[in-house]
């Protein structure tokens, strides 16, 4: 069984829709991330969530609208897509230790968005 | 200045040779520190955790000084299959959650 699976693995779609990319944990955790990698390949948090809860929001602009319906779950929501949001987004999650420090984050498989 | 540098590389490396990569983080606070590996066009995933004693598995042996606030991996005997890229990752608790914040990574790619 995958760990996190998020869908779809690939998007292509045209400047000025909204889509959605949905992620799903079967681990346990409290802590889900959603992650953003560009074309220079360098990865940028962009959300987290503990137990359904907005906890670090960097800055990202209002388009994009995360969605914890339960902790297994974040889901990503992107309203009048630019040319700009095309990159691989990745889903991850983690688990704190006793000193609320995450350990491992595993990750999701990618999505793949492209905005024509 | 970046929160987490890494030089990017690439670094092309004879299969037995010895590789090394460096990371600094800025932020004095950071709770934990790691390795992961990203393979081309697949997700990361851990390679292993850095502590302050230092720790090795197998072949890879990581560092930490909190001192200087630099990370170090290194490679022995490198093979085929360590062709990857390494990202330097820094845990900090900030705004009341968890941020794993990644370097940009380290592209190694080793060479018969």
């Amino acid at each position: 069984d995958t760990a996190v699976s998020q869908t779809p693995k690939y998007l292509v779609t045209q400047m000025g829709n909204d889509k959605s990319i949905k992620c799903e944990q079967n681990l346990g955790h409290d802590t889900m991330y959603w992650y953003k990698q560009d074309s220079k390949k360098f990865l940028k948090i962009m959300f987290s969530y503990n137990n359904k809860e907005l906890i670090i929001n960097e800055t990202v602009p209002n388009r994009f609208s995360p969605k914890s319906p339960d902790k297994a779950h974040l889901n990503l929501h992107i309203n009048s897509l630019e040319l700009g949001d095309s990159a691989v987004y990745f889903c991850a999650s983690s688990q704190e230790d006793v000193y609320l420090v995450s350990t491992e984050a595993f990750f999701g498989q990618g999505t793949r968005l492209t905005v024509v | 200045r970046k929160e987490v540098e890494q030089d990017p590389g690439p670094f092309n490396v004879p299969e037995g040779a010895t590789v090394a990569f460096n990371c600094t983080y800025s932020n004095s606070a950071s709770q934990s520190f790691f390795w992961y590996r990203q393979d081309c066009r697949k997700e990361p995933k851990l390679l292993m955790s850095v502590y302050s004693s230092g720790n090795e598995d197998g072949r890879f042996t990581a560092q930490l000084n909190r001192a200087s606030q630099y990370i170090s991996l290194l490679i022995r005997d490198s093979k085929l299959s360590d062709s990857a890229t390494y990202l330097c990752v820094v845990n900090g608790l900030t705004g009341g959650g968890n941020k794993l914040t990644f370097g940009t990574g380290t592209q190694l790619k080793v060479e018969l």
